[in-house]
């Protein structure tokens, strides 16, 4: 079993709609929680972090940490086709280790 | 302020050379991550690094495989002896003192491909 999973998609919906992306997570000694975003053939690039659980809004972004149920969550509301990317959430056991686990990523596809 | 550079983006290796590839934090960041990510995968941590310090190589393969991060100039991975496994994209992170990875910040990568 993988550490923390996420859907791979393909994920396609029409501008302006709300977007909700998952991630499940094995380890219960995970503290903080990460979503890049990731542009074809670029690097990933940290949209928001959250430590422990709890909502955490920025923007027309908010990620959702649920602690008892392994459950992590990003929404992206009224979505642009710039939102296009491979989104990508990671874990961190705590706040002195290097080593990011990430999942898979999850494709997405705004259509204007 | 530059981001996290990375070069060359793009590197081509035959079977059995080496690759070498380099990485420049942003300025004031002291914590070097380099990841890779196979086609259709998530990125897996391959090693941390401070200046002149390996603090965590858990994700490096046993063999081939070495990093540094000396004390003037750019983080270096060396892949030794490629094979067609090899090609990926190498991300390097870096991070300022304190935060470790809950603020790292990735560059562009550099594309090996193995022929």
């Amino acid at each position: 079993q993988k550490e923390v999973e996420q859907d791979p998609g393909p994920l396609s919906v029409p501008e302006g709609a709300i977007v909700s992306l998952n991630c499940t997570y094995s380890n219960s000694a995970f503290q903080y929680f990460m979503w890049y975003r990731q542009y074809s053939r670029k690097g990933p690039e940290l949209l928001m972090y959250t430590y422990s659980s709890g909502n955490k809004e920025d923007g027309r972004f908010t990620a959702q940490v649920d602690k008892s149920s392994k459950y992590i969550s990003l929404f992206i509301r009224d979505s642009q086709p710039s939102d296009s990317a491979t989104y990508l959430c990671a874990s961190l056991p705590s706040s002195n280790t290097g080593k990011l686990i990430f999942g898979q990523g999850t494709t997405l596809q705004v259509k204007p | 302020n530059a981001g996290v550079m990375q070069n060359p983006r793009h590197l081509v290796r035959r079977r059995g050379q080496e690759a070498r590839l380099r990485c420049s934090p942003m300025k004031g960041h002291s914590h070097v991550y380099w990841y890779r990510q196979l086609p259709e995968e998530g990125l897996k941590f391959m090693v941390y690094l401070q200046k002149e310090n390996i603090i965590d190589e858990s994700g490096m393969p046993k063999e081939r495989f070495s990093a540094e991060f000396p004390k003037e100039g750019p983080s270096i991975l060396r892949i030794q002896q490629v094979v067609r496994g090899d090609s990926a994209a190498y991300f390097c992170a870096s991070s300022p003192p304190g935060t470790v990875n809950t603020e790292a910040f990735f560059g562009q990568g550099t594309r090996l491909t193995v022929v």
